[in-house]
């Protein structure tokens, strides 16, 4: 029962462009949504979160878009860039706890 | 700087030889999670203390446990590895797992082989 989807298990965009990465969940008791990021022979690293009172935070080049109704999540980068290459993973919990339910991941792919 | 740092990252053992890794943090967090990982999979949380709680998941085998002797040091014991059991293993720590947006800080993880 995979409660957190990632349905796109490969991402490639061109240096400059934008980089949308999706994430649907079934769990209508999330209410805390992440995104990590993750290179090869690392850790997942923190790299921003929405909390469901919100539809959408901005950190600098990255903004996370959430639609509750559509139980659904979205990552924009812009611009991308090469260094931005990595698996990026989606994750959800509730507020009975911190217990992360994560999705499968997307590798993105930037070409310079 | 504050971290969490997972021993070694890279290991090797045989079918069904006991095997422990390791995991230390120096951020002072009350939980720590062990998460495994297989390739292209979601990361799949096997336990978690908090403090000296510890909090087994429903469907983790039996032949994983864990220790935590301390606030700093937690270990992941696997009893007697299959070749099923080769995952990458990831240890986390967050500050309260009964808190709201929190979030995970994660080690480096420990790659392990099964031969």
């Amino acid at each position: 029962d995979q409660q957190v989807k990632q349905n796109s298990p490969s991402l490639s965009v061109q240096e400059g462009r934008i980089s949308i990465l999706n994430c649907d969940y079934t769990n209508s008791m999330f209410d805390y949504f992440l995104w990590y990021k993750k290179y090869p022979a690392e850790g997942p690293t923190f790299l921003i979160s929405i909390s469901s009172i919100k539809d959408k935070n901005e950190d600098g080049r990255f903004t996370v878009f959430l639609n509750k109704s559509a139980k659904h999540l979205s990552l924009h980068i812009v611009p991308s860039q090469p260094g931005d290459s990595a698996v990026y993973f989606c994750a959800a919990s509730g507020t009975s706890g911190s217990r992360l339910t994560f999705g499968e991941g997307t590798q993105l792919t930037v070409n310079p | 700087d504050a971290m969490v740092i997972q021993n070694p990252r890279y290991q090797v053992t045989q079918f069904g030889k006991p095997v422990t890794l390791s995991c230390s943090q120096t951020l002072n967090h009350n939980v720590m999670y062990w998460y495994q990982q297989k390739s292209s999979q979601a990361p799949k949380l096997l336990f978690h203390y908090y403090d000296k709680d510890f909090n087994n998941e429903a469907d983790t085998p039996d032949n994983f446990q864990s220790r935590r002797p301390n606030t700093s040091f937690c270990f992941l014991d696997i009893r007697s590895p299959g070749l099923g059991d080769a995952a990458m293993y990831l240890c986390a720590t967050s500050r309260d797992p009964t808190g709201t947006n929190e979030k995970l800080f994660f080690g480096s993880g420990t790659q392990l082989s099964v031969l």
